[in-house]
């Protein structure tokens, strides 16, 4: 069975411009979740959405934004790039959305900010 | 906000050596995963394991969920073991099931 696929790899911009970032869940998953990994740090929680829903979002400003499709893909958005915007975009999907569930993760989206 | 501390921050084996990863958190949490990430970046699922110990070939954990901690136990390491290990406590927030990450060890294993 195919695990969670992201795309584009790899993907360099530039400050103000805008751009998309994709997931597709493990077949059967209907919960993606997002996180942001800084070099040298932890993967920090950006958004979590459910059956199309948003559930929960971290500490992260409104250029942040995602969705959920029919067939429970998931896009992130992020609006007026900053620098600090530079990381590693990892997505995770599960079951449903409690925090019982194991989440598995893609092999995720290095974003560089020029 | 729950913190998870992990130790070492950097540790460096020799090939065949054994090494121990903790991991601490401050409140109770509803699950923990351990991971280690290759070079390219992936989150490699290593255990899930609120409480109790599991054993995956090389590698053990054993979560003490009322001492709010977790051990990592790789025995015999190879090189391929190097990387970055990190330990995720599962939460809920509301409506929202979240994982908080700890700092990560990074181990190099030297043949």
């Amino acid at each position: 069975d195919a695990g969670v696929t992201q795309s584009p790899t790899h993907l360099i911009k530039t400050r103000g411009q805008h751009v998309t970032l994709r997931c597709s869940p493990i077949s059967g998953h209907k919960s993606v979740s997002w996180y942001q990994q800084v070099l040298g740090q932890g993967p920090q929680f950006i958004f979590q959405y459910y059956e199309k829903e948003e559930r929960g979002r971290g500490n992260f400003p409104d250029r942040f934004s995602a969705r959920q499709f029919p067939n429970y893909s998931s896009e992130l958005n992020v609006n007026a790039l900053l620098l600090g915007d530079s990381a590693l975009y990892l997505c995770a999907s599960s079951l449903a959305w409690d925090s019982y569930y194991e989440q598995y993760f893609g092999p995720g989206t290095r974003l560089t900010v020029t | 906000g729950i913190q998870v501390e992990q130790s070492p921050p950097d540790l460096i084996l020799q090939e065949g050596a054994n090494s121990t990863l903790r991991c601490n958190f401050s409140d109770s949490v509803n699950n923990l995963q351990w991971f280690h990430q290759n070079p390219w970046g992936q989150l490699i699922n290593l255990f899930y394991i609120p409480s109790g110990t599991k054993q995956n070939g090389r590698l053990s954990a054993t979560t003490v969920a009322t001492e709010r901690y977790s051990l990592l136990y790789i025995s015999s390491s190879q090189t391929t073991d190097s990387g970055v290990y990190f330990c995720a406590v599962a939460v809920r927030s509301g409506n929202t099931g979240k994982l908080i990450f700890g700092q990560g060890t990074t181990l190099q294993v030297k043949p």
